[in-house]
């Protein structure tokens, strides 16, 4: 398998539950991301992890937990979500980014369509 | 601040017609990098090209052309002979190699449809 892979690729959930979302890269990459896509909204970061670090969090409500355990796997843990957590959930990875010099091209994954009841 | 502007949010041409869509950023740096990323009904997004802040000339590949121009800061694309396949959300992207760990800074994207 190559790429970026994201399961599931569909999930609908009620507000008490508790969900992950599983993304994994084939890419011997070492930043991985996860962006939130809603309608009529430009792509928001929420996370982003350097060598299974985690460097960046964009304000990000606590009800959205992400975990890397490696290089190769990002989790995103949802819990007491909120119908307005309904979007496509993507996840993105990149060539490690420290050191600067170098860009930040990313290839993506499909997503996962969250829907929030 | 960084900003990326797509002004059209819908395009719709008929199949074999050319069509620009259009980008405009904002940076303070002198260094950075732009892409254009495809997004098809499937939903992943598909990267198309990356370019140099210091590399201006324009490229093309296939029926896909880039015109950078630093001037107006400005870095459009353009479909020629639009096919059905065309269709979807375009977007372009910003960044800057030297903040850090800043990640891209996307447009709000164009909504591409290829009439047949």
């Amino acid at each position: 398998e190559t790429g970026v892979t994201q399961t599931p690729r569909h999930l609908v959930m009620g507000m008490t539950n508790k969900k992950s979302l599983k993304c994994e890269q084939h890419l011997g990459h070492n930043a991985m991301y996860w962006y939130k896509q809603s309608a009529k909204k430009p792509l928001e970061l929420m996370f982003v992890y350097s060598l299974e670090e985690r460097v960046e969090n964009n304000s990000v409500p606590s009800r959205f937990s992400p975990e890397c355990p490696n290089s190769s796997h990002l989790f995103l843990h949802l819990h007491t979500l909120q119908p307005e957590d309904s979007a496509l959930y993507l996840c993105a990875s990149s060539q490690d980014r420290v050191g600067g010099g170098t860009y930040n091209e990313q290839f993506f994954g499909p997503g996962t369509r969250l829907t929030v009841l | 601040a960084q900003k990326v502007t797509q002004a059209q949010t819908e395009i719709s041409v008929v199949e074999k017609e050319d069509v620009t869509l259009d980008c405009v950023y904002e940076t303070r740096d002198t260094t950075y990098y732009l892409f254009w990323y495809k997004q098809p009904p499937s939903g992943e997004l598909v990267f198309l090209i990356r370019r140099n802040s210091f590399d201006e000339q324009n490229e093309i590949s296939g029926r896909y052309s880039w015109n950078f121009q630093k001037s107006t800061s400005s870095f459009n694309f353009t479909i020629t002979a639009s096919q059905v396949v065309d269709s979807a959300v375009y977007f372009c992207a910003l960044s800057d190699p030297n903040s850090g760990n800043t990640p891209l800074v996307f447009g709000k994207g164009t909504r591409l449809s290829v009439i047949a």
